[in-house]
């Protein structure tokens, strides 16, 4: 596509329900990120693929959340037994290559998904 | 654990008047980028900085990363409205594919 495609653009679940958020990156991007955004702050670094290798799950704040990819697609994040901590937009970006390898490649931004939890 | 503070938090001016963001660190960064950020939006990159000392211009923005790559600043000369945003650092950690953000820095410049 175009840009990268985050869905939905809203939630708003109830707290204890399970969510999934899903991330198309740019085609031919081998890189996808997961980053959470919480209101006025600055992107907390969830999880990151890139191609095959293991993704770095370091980011993930507790085993409530899990995040997939298969291959250089979509991404689906996982948030189980939501909790209103977890109120926050979660932002997914890909990058053609990977920001270690390529000095800084950039990283195009999909536009958040805002999840409430009441 | 890496964290990259940005000041000021917030920062409200006139048009036409000067301004510089920091951003600082204890860790060193293998490159350092700047985002900005508009409400409803995904950040979206101005530039990327490697090389320690490297200072790189963008029309009236000027961006430099510190010597020993733990910090950088961003200078905004004659703001205009059209700046007004959130300012994001990104640092890439070192052995890592991993790109540390920072607290932000909302700026707001008045007409």
């Amino acid at each position: 596509g175009a840009g990268v495609s985050q869905s939905p653009s809203n939630k708003v679940t109830e707290k204890g329900k399970d969510v999934e958020l899903r991330c198309d990156p740019i085609s031919g991007h081998t890189a996808l990120y997961w980053y959470r955004q919480r209101l006025g702050q600055g992107l907390e670094f969830l999880i990151y693929f890139q191609g095959n290798s293991a993704p770095d799950k370091s980011g993930l704040p507790s085993d409530r959340f899990s995040a997939e990819r298969t291959g250089e697609s979509v991404s689906t994040l996982t948030i189980q037994r939501t909790q209103q901590e977890d109120s926050a937009v979660y932002l997914c970006a890909s990058s053609a290559l990977s920001w270690r390898d390529a000095g800084g490649e950039e990283a195009f931004f999909g536009q958040g998904t805002r999840l409430t939890v009441v | 654990t890496q964290l990259l503070e940005q000041s000021p938090q917030f920062l409200s001016i006139q048009e036409g008047e000067n301004l510089t963001v920091y951003c600082n660190s204890s860790s060193v960064f293998s490159s350092l980028q700047w985002y900005r950020q508009e409400p409803g939006e995904g950040p979206v990159l101005l530039v990327t900085v490697v090389t320690g000392g490297e200072v790189k211009k963008l029309k009236r923005l000027t961006f430099q990363f510190g010597d020993a790559r733990k910090d950088s600043s961003l200078h905004i000369t004659a703001a205009q409205p059209g700046d007004t945003g959130l300012y994001l650092c990104a640092g890439a950690v070192p052995g890592t594919y991993k790109y540390i953000f920072g607290t932000g820095t909302r700026l707001k410049v008045l007409a």
